[in-house]
C-alpha cells in the first residue's frame, strides 16, 4: 500500500493563479481531510468528506474548493491563489471515527 | 465547533528528564487522539482515547484522558533525543478532526 499520497510535493504560483493539489489514497478509507499549517498556527481544517460525494467545510475554507467522486482522490482546489495562501498542505485519511489518521507528506506551496 | 487548547506550547527537556503536555477544552468531548510531527515531517498518529479516566501506554509515553472528557494528557519518561518534535492532540467529530496548537519538544542531550 502506498498510504496517502500528495502531488506536487512543492509548487511556486503567482497571484492569481488557480492550481489542484492532488490527493489519492489506496486503503478504501471513507474520511479525508485537508490542512495547512503555518507557523506557529498548528494545523487548520480547510474541508473534509466522509465519503465519496460528500464534502464539508472546516475553519477556513474560504479560497479553496473540494469534491469527492471517488473513495480514492480528494483533490483540492486554489481558485485565485493569495500571498496568504502560502503554507504547507496536508491532505489525511480515515478508516472511520474510530481510527487515527494517515497522513500524506505534504505540500509546500509559495504564492508570490 | 469543539476547540482543544494545549499547554504548553514549547518544552525545553533535559535528557532523561520527564515531561507532560496537555489538552483542555470547555466542551466535553467523544475522542481524543494524539498525533507526533517530527521536524520537517507528516504528522503521524499515535493513539485514541475514548473513555472516561483511561490510560494507555506505549513504552515511555502514557496517554491519559479525563474523566469528565474534558483534558487530556501525554507524559513522556526518560526523554531521548528520538522524542523531539510537536505533538498535537485532535478531536474527531464525525470526521471533522481538529487539532490543538500543540507543543514543540526541544531535548538537550
Amino acid at each position: 500500500n502506498a498510504g496517502v499520497t500528495q502531488t506536487p510535493k512543492f509548487q511556486v504560483l503567482k497571484t492569481g493563479q488557480s492550481m489542484t493539489l492532488q490527493c489519492a489514497q489506496d486503503m478504501n478509507h471513507e474520511y479525508m481531510s485537508w490542512y495547512r499549517q503555518d507557523p506557529g498556527m498548528g494545523l487548520r481544517l480547510i474541508h473534509y468528506s466522509v465519503g465519496a460525494g460528500i464534502t464539508d467545510q472546516g475553519e477556513v475554507p474560504n479560497g479553496y474548493n473540494v469534491s469527492r467522486s471517488t473513495t480514492e482522490d480528494f483533490p483540492l482546489r486554489l481558485l485565485s491563489a493569495a500571498p496568504s495562501q502560502t503554507s504547507v498542505y496536508f491532505c489525511a485519511s480515515s478508516y472511520s471515527r474510530a481510527y487515527g489518521y494517515t497522513f500524506g507528506s505534504g505540500t509546500r506551496l509559495t504564492v508570490v | 465547533g469543539q476547540q482543544v487548547m494545549q499547554i504548553p506550547q514549547y518544552q525545553h527537556v533535559q535528557e532523561g528528564e520527564d515531561f507532560t503536555t496537555y489538552c483542555n477544552s470547555s466542551t466535553t468531548l467523544s475522542n481524543i487522539q494524539w498525533y507526533k510531527q517530527r521536524p520537517g515531517g507528516h504528522p503521524v498518529f499515535l493513539i485514541q482515547l475514548v473513555k472516561s479516566g483511561e490510560v494507555k501506554k506505549q513504552k515511555r509515553l502514557t496517554f491519559q484522558f479525563g474523566e469528565a472528557k474534558k483534558n487530556s494528557s501525554l507524559h513522556i519518561t526518560a526523554t531521548q533525543t528520538t522524542d523531539v518534535g510537536t505533538y498535537f492532540c485532535a478531536t474527531d467529530s464525525w470526521g471533522k478532526l481538529q487539532f490543538g496548537a500543540g507543543t514543540q519538544v526541544v531535548v538537550t542531550p
